[in-house]
């Protein structure tokens, strides 16, 4: 059974870092891109970024609105895909969710989400 | 970046009732369309996949049409359960982008 399992939210200071795990058991975990979706309370999805396999240089694409301060990893030996949150800021407070795949693998499974609070 | 324009933002309609939401896309995507459904306080849950391939295990009331800008999604026979909010979600090309979804609410 696939599943995918986020760690690491709480409550950060603005400006201050922070570093998400998804854990995935149930696939071989390098085969596949990971990638980050993110919600805004009561709001929308917001697509956050992803990390392509190793066949595909472990390269990453980021959206607009986290570029230069988010970056996605990979630790393939774990199963562990990682969201380093620098700088951040109050609009970054979400639900953040860990998704496999890339092509038409896309979303096919979601973790469970982690809640980031970005206040003072 | 690619825009993704969702048609209506809410709806409300009644048990049994043909439902038919809209996705446009601000430039040709191909096919590189997914459909997500998402129940309050749930983890969105992909339906359709490459347009209008069916998730597997998911009921087959719910379809999806489409290629280059304009998408549909429409569920057949509304069920209690149907009753959720609809993303739609291009991947052609980065950043992907979700469309701003979709409330359907029971009439």
């Amino acid at each position: 059974e696939v599943q995918l399992v986020e760690s690491g939210g709480g409550l950060v200071q603005p400006g201050r870092s922070l570093r998400l795990s998804c854990t995935a058991s149930g696939f071989t975990f390098g085969d596949y891109a990971m990638s980050w979706v993110r919600q805004a309370p009561g709001k929308g999805l917001e697509w956050v970024g992803l990390i392509r396999n190793k066949v595909y240089g472990g390269t990453t694409e980021y959206a607009a609105s986290v570029k230069g301060r988010f970056t996605i990893s990979r630790d393939d030996s774990k199963s562990i895909a990682y969201l380093q949150m620098n700088s951040l800021k109050t609009e970054d407070t979400a639900v953040y969710y860990c998704t496999r795949g890339g092509g038409y693998n896309y979303g096919d499974y979601w973790g469970q989400g982690t809640l980031v609070t970005v206040s003072s | 970046d690619i825009q993704m324009t969702q048609s209506p933002s809410a709806m409300s309609a009644s048990i049994g009732d043909r439902v038919t939401i809209t996705c446009r896309a601000s430039q040709g995507i191909s096919n590189y369309l997914a459909w997500f459904q998402q129940k309050p306080g749930k983890v969105p849950k992909r339906l359709i996949y490459a347009s209008s391939s069916l998730q597997s295990g998911v009921p087959s009331r719910f379809s999806g049409s489409g290629s280059g800008t304009e998408f549909t999604l429409t569920i057949s026979s509304l069920q209690p359960e149907d009753f959720a909010t609809y993303y739609c979600l291009q991947h052609n090309s980065y950043p992907y982008t979700f469309g701003q979804g979709t409330k359907l609410e029971i009439k």
